[in-house]
């Protein structure tokens, strides 16, 4: 059963870089068949996709977030990784990561989120 | 940017028969956005229900369908249940590698 984990500080100081990672078990980041996503929530409020990383290495981002954002993946240790710069109170929310599959017989471009982590909060604030 | 339309809210009774919409600010959507929904209940991670527009994800009870209705996408719940009681999000395919999910949708069953 594939298993995504978020980790990382929960609290990062205003104007400084946020860094999360999310540890993937029971499955590979390297399969074709998959894209890797971080999706936040601020509290109380809707999600909104930050990202994506297809196995190639191909980033897809928010147009909104695409200047301060980076995802990367570490397939050596099963990982992807997801940085934030110069964040503000605004960016103050449950952080999740989640695997897109590519269904059966569509494009790769096209892909549903069907495995997420927990999520994890990450406060913004000095 | 564009953006996803869905109800803040609705309410169905138990047993009954509810349909949650997923619009755009402009244009209609259709099978090419790819429509997916997700259901969250408090604190918990979303769960995948729908994906491409009427395909239901592994074990999801079939009184959850999609479709495109008119200019939208839409999920309906058959039978509703006081556990389908959660907030309802769809997310839709953009072009360029991009998505965008809707605000969301809180269902009350009462």
């Amino acid at each position: 059963q594939l298993q995504l984990q978020e980790s990382g500080p929960g609290l990062v100081k205003p104007s400084e870089t946020l860094s999360l990672t999310c540890s993937v078990s029971g499955g590979s980041i390297s399969s074709s068949s998959y894209y890797w996503g971080w999706i936040r929530q601020p509290p109380g409020n809707g999600l909104e996709w930050i990202g994506s990383i297809y196995y190639s290495g191909n980033t897809y981002y928010n147009p909104s977030l695409n200047s301060r954002v980076t995802i990367s993946v570490d397939t050596s240790k099963n990982q992807v990784s997801l940085k934030l710069i110069s964040v503000t109170a605004a960016d103050t929310a449950v952080f999740y990561c989640a695997r897109g599959s590519i269904p059966a017989g569509y494009s790769s471009s096209v892909y549903y989120f069907d495995y997420w982590g927990l999520g994890t909060l990450v406060t913004v604030s000095s | 940017q564009t953006v996803v339309t869905q109800e803040p809210s609705f309410s169905v009774s138990p047993g009954g028969t509810v349909t949650l919409t997923c619009g755009l600010s402009s244009g209609s959507v259709s099978t090419n956005y790819y429509p997916s929904w997700y259901q969250q209940t408090p604190g918990q991670a979303p769960r995948t229900l729908i994906y491409t527009t009427n395909t239901r994800s592994s074990g999801v009870p079939d009184r959850f369908s999609g479709s495109i209705l008119g200019d939208k996408a839409a999920l309906t719940i058959t039978g509703a249940q006081a556990d389908d009681e959660s907030d309802y999000y769809c997310v839709l395919y953009m072009g360029s590698g991009n998505w965008v999910f809707g605000g969301g949708t809180k269902l009350t069953v009462l």
